[in-house]
């Protein structure tokens, strides 16, 4: 069945440095989003990219959509405290366009 | 505040029991997803309402079921209650019933089996 994977499962990171997180879907996606989840927290969307080779950014943080639209990645520059969590992505299901597939996410830990 | 409601915020039952969990959508949304998250893991879709109608199903168990109500509410039913199924419940929702829509996610259910 269609995989959604994420790398790393975790990163830990200084204060300041840069830290990014690959999705990669085994299938093509027609959008693709992030979602970040603080630690006891829930779920909390970010972003959609819908085209191929998109990039998109919020301040610190750059979204990419590759251009086979399997796979993207998030980018954090120089990290904070407050990223701390979890950074999902999701994608629509192979099999059912209401589905919404999540990636396995990247657990990110920054040392003060 | 996400605008979505899920209750009870923490359940705690034994094995063999019947428990519901509830979810009243955001405003106008008129979609309803259910995930499962066990400690530590990624988020499992379960299944997804649209308009009171199932739209899609997931690894969903035989002793789970859920439903959609006219007011658009939703209740995640799990019965015959087994150690594995302790984990937080998620649902979400969002304005149309394709997964073209960013979701938006209630605080969970903290479901514990002993």
């Amino acid at each position: 069945g269609q995989q959604v994977m994420q790398i790393p499962q975790y990163q830990h990171v200084q204060e300041g440095e840069d830290f990014t997180t690959y999705c990669n879907s085994s299938t093509t996606l027609s959008n693709i989003q992030w979602y970040k989840q603080r630690p006891g927290g829930h779920p909390v969307f970010l972003i959609q990219l819908v085209k191929s080779g998109e990039v998109k950014k919020q301040k610190r943080l750059t979204f990419q959509f590759g251009e086979a639209k399997k796979n993207s990645s998030l980018h954090i520059t120089a990290t904070q405290t407050t990223d701390v969590g979890t950074y999902f992505c999701a994608g629509p299901s192979a099999d059912s366009s209401y589905k919404l597939i999540f990636g396995s996410g990247t657990r990110l830990l920054v040392r003060p | 505040d996400s605008g979505v409601t899920q209750t009870p915020k923490h359940l705690i039952t034994a094995t063999g029991q019947r428990v519901t969990l509830r979810c009243s959508p955001r405003s106008g949304d008129l979609s309803v997803y259910w995930y499962q998250q066990s400690l530590d893991q990624g988020l499992q879709f379960l299944i997804q309402y649209y308009n009171g109608e199932e739209r899609a199903k997931g690894n969903i168990l035989e002793r789970f079921s859920a439903q959609q109500f006219p007011d658009l509410h939703s209740e995640l039913n799990l019965s015959s209650l087994e150690l594995g199924d302790s984990a937080l419940y998620f649902c979400a929702s969002s304005p149309r019933g394709g997964a073209a829509s960013p979701l938006h996610f209630g605080n969970g259910t903290r479901l514990t089996v002993t």
